[in-house]
């Protein structure tokens, strides 16, 4: 059974900080995505990664996978308090690489204070 | 460009009633899949569906059940409702092939009493 796990749970950093989000898969997969999850809202897609070393960046947020490793880390640059979310990571578990079947990580909760 | 849209947004059931829960995909988006999100489980897959077939499965009970509809509009149906049911149940949509995200809706929630 595919497991997905992220830490940390959960981030408190101050504004203008560095911080990454670590999230460890349990089988082989090379389809990842990242989503983020603003309180009582719908989730919204950040990045899909689509291969080993592929690397996404948006603004202050840059994703990266490592299908070797089975590691997958989102960098956050220079935080500011508009990042303050639950970000999750999920690893295509279908057979036809569709997305037509996500295992989600647990989620970090990242709260930026100035 | 409309998002995916769920209805209702909230609903309160008691136990052993049965819920319809409603997903009207993105225009032109032939894959809905829907989620369970609980604090204590977090994100849980329960189907897909691409073109009227269940494509993939997760591991909830056979109470929970869905179809899809030839306009790809999608709805869920869980019978005989238990207090755990309790949850934000979230229909996401897609263009169904390799590497299309998934756009979610704002979800149902559901509580059962």
């Amino acid at each position: 059974e595919l497991k997905v796990e992220q830490n940390p749970l959960f981030l408190s950093m101050q504004e203008g900080k560095n911080y990454t989000i670590y999230c460890n898969y349990s089988t082989t997969s090379d389809r990842l995505y990242w989503y983020r999850q603003d309180p009582g809202k719908s989730l919204e897609s950040l990045f899909v990664l689509l291969s080993n070393g592929a690397v996404k960046q948006e603004g202050r947020l840059m994703a990266s996978l490592d299908t070797k490793a089975r590691l997958s880390t989102l960098h956050i640059t220079a935080a500011v308090h508009d990042l303050s979310a639950t970000y999750f990571c999920a690893v295509d578990n279908s057979s036809t690489g569709t997305a037509s079947k996500l295992t989600f990580g647990t989620g970090t909760r990242l709260q930026v204070t100035l | 460009k409309a998002g995916v849209t769920q209805t209702p947004r909230y609903l309160i059931k008691t136990r052993g009633q049965q819920v319809t829960l409603s997903c009207s995909p993105i225009s032109g988006h032939r894959s809905v899949s829907w989620y369970q999100q609980t604090p204590g489980q977090g994100l849980q897959f329960l189907f897909e569906y691409f073109s009227e077939t269940q494509r993939n499965k997760g591991n909830f009970p056979g109470r929970f059940s869905g179809r899809q509809f030839s306009n790809s509009r999608s709805e869920m149906n869980v019978s005989t409702l238990e207090l755990g049911d309790s949850a934000l149940y979230l229909c996401a949509s897609s263009f169904g092939s390799s590497g299309s995200p998934l756009h979610f809706g704002n979800g149902t929630r559901l509580t059962v009493t």
